[in-house]
């Protein structure tokens, strides 16, 4: 059975720093891995995919990454901002229909 | 990009009463979802439907039930509202394994 665990569960940093959010999961044979960021009170908003064949993506400020041997992924924050403070939730899909998701990373960053 | 539009933010309804949450995604998804999310719990899935008229149960059906009479549109009812079921509700879609996309959440007060 497919298990995601995420690390830290909370991380405070001061804006400016460069952070890393870990995601691991169990079985290796999933079709995808995704990140999400989530405002309080809010939907999830889809940050980056990663296709099982990949191993990584960029967009502006983050980068993921995904090693399926290891079952890890990380998304990486460069130069943080106040902005940037929400919960992060990874997902990993093991088939078209199932998606396991994260209990999420609270990033505050303090200006 | 994909959009995927929840009816209401914000609802208050009484026990008993027969709740409808609406979403519409306007990019021939075929895959639409509807999760619920409480706190410690995370993301646990209600239903699914993978086409028209098409619905599988998910983790948590007890109490709920869907419509899917267009591609477009997925409903989630709840038949006679508990006050258990009080929750952020989330809906999603995907197209084949592709990544997923969430409407903005339904925040339901039942009382």
């Amino acid at each position: 059975k497919q298990e995601v665990t995420q690390i830290p569960a909370a991380l405070s940093v001061p804006e400016g720093e460069n952070l890393v959010l870990n995601c691991s999961f169990t079985d290796s044979a999933i079709y995808n891995l995704q990140w999400f960021r989530q405002d309080p009170g809010k939907g999830l908003t889809s940050l980056l995919l990663i296709q099982s064949s990949q191993r990584e993506q960029t967009s502006g400020r983050l980068n993921a990454s995904l090693d399926k041997s290891s079952g890890r992924s990380t998304l990486y924050i460069a130069a943080s901002q106040p902005g940037d403070s929400a919960t992060y939730l990874c997902a990993a899909k093991t088939s078209y229909d199932k998606v396991i998701f994260g209990p999420g990373t609270s990033l505050s960053v303090i200006p | 990009d994909v959009k995927v539009t929840q009816s209401s933010r914000y609802l208050v309804k009484r026990t008993g009463e027969k709740v409808f949450l609406e979403c519409v995604q306007d990019m021939d998804h075929e895959n639409m979802f509807w999760y619920r999310q409480d706190p410690g719990l995370g993301l646990r899935l209600i239903y699914f439907s993978y086409d028209v008229k098409m619905k599988e149960k998910g983790d948590i059906p007890e109490g709920y039930s869907v419509s899917r009479e267009k591609k477009e549109r997925f409903s989630l009812i709840l038949e006679s509202a508990s006050t258990n079921q009080t929750s952020m509700y989330l809906c999603a879609s995907s197209l084949g394994t592709g990544g997923y996309t969430f409407g903005s959440g339904t925040r339901l007060t039942v009382v």
